[in-house]
C-alpha cells in the first residue's frame, strides 16, 4: 500500500526551462509535505516543504503547490540548470506519527 | 553548522553476524529517525527517538532495533543478519519532536551482506 506515489520514475528536462514533479498521495491524514533531492551514495538534501494550511511555497528556483482536493503536489523548478540532475523525492507526514512516508522517486536530468 | 554525521559509511558484514550503526546529530537536534533504502522497497522508516525514548517503529522486525544516548547521539543494531538487509541506511536529526520539523539527513552507511 503505497501511500505516497510518483508516477514518474524520469524526468529530462532542457537547461533554462522548467521542471515539474509530481506527487500523489492517498493518505487524507498527511499535513505536511516535503521535497528532497539526492545524489548517488549520499543522503537526500531538503529542498523545500508546505503544510496543508498552504497551497503554495516559494524558495527561490523551487516553488511547491499543494491541491487537497486532488491529494496532489508539485515541485516548480525556474528555470532549470545543469545541477539539479538528481533523484527527487516527495515525502508525507502525518501528526503526531513522527515518521516520513516517501515517494518512490524522480530522476530529473537537465540537458545543456 | 556541522551536518549529520553517521560511521561507517560502508560495511560488509556475513550472514549471521550483527552490526551497529552510528548517527551524530545536528548540534541542538534532539530527535533522530532511522531510514533504509533499498532499490526495490525505496525508503522506508524505521524508528524515531526523541530525548531517549522510542516513539514510533517502521514495519521491521525485531531484529532492527536502537537506542539514543542523552547526547541526542543514536546507534541501530541489526541482529543475524540476512542477505534482504543490504542496503542504505539513512539517520535524519530535527530540532524538536514536532512532525513539521524538517529532518535533515546524513550521508548514510551502506550496508553489504554476503
Amino acid at each position: 500500500d503505497q501511500q505516497v506515489k510518483q508516477n514518474s520514475p524520469s524526468l529530462s528536462v532542457q537547461e533554462g526551462r522548467i521542471s515539474i514533479l509530481n506527487c500523489d498521495y492517498t493518505n487524507s491524514m498527511f499535513d505536511y509535505f516535503l521535497w528532497y533531492k539526492k545524489y548517488p551514495a549520499e543522503g537526500p538534501t531538503f529542498l523545500i516543504s508546505i503544510s496543508s494550511i498552504k497551497d503554495k511555497n516559494e524558495d527561490g528556483r523551487f516553488t511547491v503547490f499543494l491541491n487537497k482536493s486532488a491529494k496532489h503536489l508539485s515541485l516548480h523548478i525556474v528555470p532549470s540548470q545543469p545541477g539539479d540532475s538528481a533523484v527527487y523525492f516527495c515525502a508525507a507526514s502525518e501528526k503526531g506519527a513522527q515518521k516520513l512516508v516517501f515517494g518512490q522517486g524522480t530522476r530529473l536530468t537537465i540537458n545543456p | 553548522k556541522a551536518g549529520v554525521t553517521q560511521t561507517p559509511r560502508y560495511l560488509i558484514k556475513t550472514r549471521g553476524q550483527q552490526v551497529t550503526l552510528s548517527c551524530s546529530p545536528i548540534s541542538g537536534h534532539r530527535s533522530v529517525s532511522w531510514y533504509q533504502q533499498t532499490p526495490g522497497q525505496g525508503l522506508q522508516f524505521l524508528f524515531e527517538y526523541f530525548s531517549e525514548t522510542q516513539r514510533n517503529k517502521g514495519n521491521f522486525p525485531g531484529r532492527f532495533s536502537g537506542r539514543q544516548f542523552s547526547n541526542s547521539r543514536s546507534e541501530m543494531n541489526v541482529s543475524t543478519l540476512e542477505l534482504g538487509d543490504s542496503a542504505l541506511y539513512l539517520c535524519a536529526s530535527r530540532r524538536t519532536g514536532f512532525d513539521t520539523d524538517t529532518q535533515y539527513f546524513g550521508p548514510g552507511t551502506r550496508l553489504t551482506v554476503l
